[in-house]
């Protein structure tokens, strides 16, 4: 039992070039969901899922796309990197937990656009 | 300004003092909750608390939680040097499908 998997760990990429930052859980949850962290403004949603098919954007969706085909599965595509895009971006999956919905969150892609 | 936010910015404690942390929050929640991130890696779900609850406690981790104020606080007794991390609070968003706000976080130091 893996939990949520992202790849790669790091990546630097050139203004304009494209790319997707992977997610996989094994976990079977339903919720799936991407943040990005900066310096002092902690975690910011950029796009989330409900389950497979459906998808819709949070707080800062702008320059990214997201997909979900399986429940596994919740890619997260940068259109044309853009410096401000420098983050670190983090995966999570969410389960039911008495009241709630606590998150798993993956190890995070650190990303430099330069 | 935004749900959930976390006092204060940066806490320095030696080993085995006890560790307080709160967390203001504006709109009704059903629940609150709190995650430990080590340097580099990723969040930790620590503990959840339901609205109808006023404490919970697992290990030793209190959390206690004051809809009246819109307040909660977590505290760590007898730290360690392991528990130098950061500490988030998280309230749903009010567009609900299980989306969390968090806050900037409270960076604790345990010298040991």
């Amino acid at each position: 039992n893996a939990g949520v998997t992202q790849t790669p760990k790091f990546q630097v990429l050139k203004t304009g070039q494209s790319m997707t930052l992977q997610c996989a859980q094994d976990m079977n949850h339903e919720y799936m969901s991407w943040y990005r962290q900066d310096p002092g403004m902690g975690l910011r949603l950029i796009h989330y899922s409900v389950g497979a098919g459906i998808t819709d954007q949070g707080e800062v969706p702008n320059g990214y796309n997201v997909s979900r085909s399986t429940t596994e599965d919740f890619p997260l595509r940068l259109l044309s990197a853009a410096p401000s895009q420098t983050s670190v971006y983090f995966c999570a999956s969410s389960y039911y937990q008495g009241g709630g919905y606590g998150y798993t969150f993956g190890s995070g892609t650190r990303l430099t656009v330069v | 300004s935004q749900q959930g936010e976390e006092d204060p910015q940066a806490l320095s404690i030696q080993e085995g003092e006890n560790a307080t942390m709160n967390c203001s929050y504006k709109t009704s929640i059903n629940n609150l909750q709190w995650y430990r991130q080590n340097s580099g890696r990723g969040l930790v779900h620590l503990i959840l608390i339901r609205s109808n609850e006023r404490e919970k406690h697992s290990g030793r981790l209190r959390v206690t939680l004051d809809t009246s104020k819109k307040s909660s606080s977590l505290l760590i007794t007898a730290s360690r040097a392991a528990d130098t991390a950061s500490y988030f609070c998280a309230t749903p968003l009010p567009t609900g499908a299980n989306n969390l706000f968090f806050g900037t976080g409270t960076r604790l130091t345990v010298i040991p």
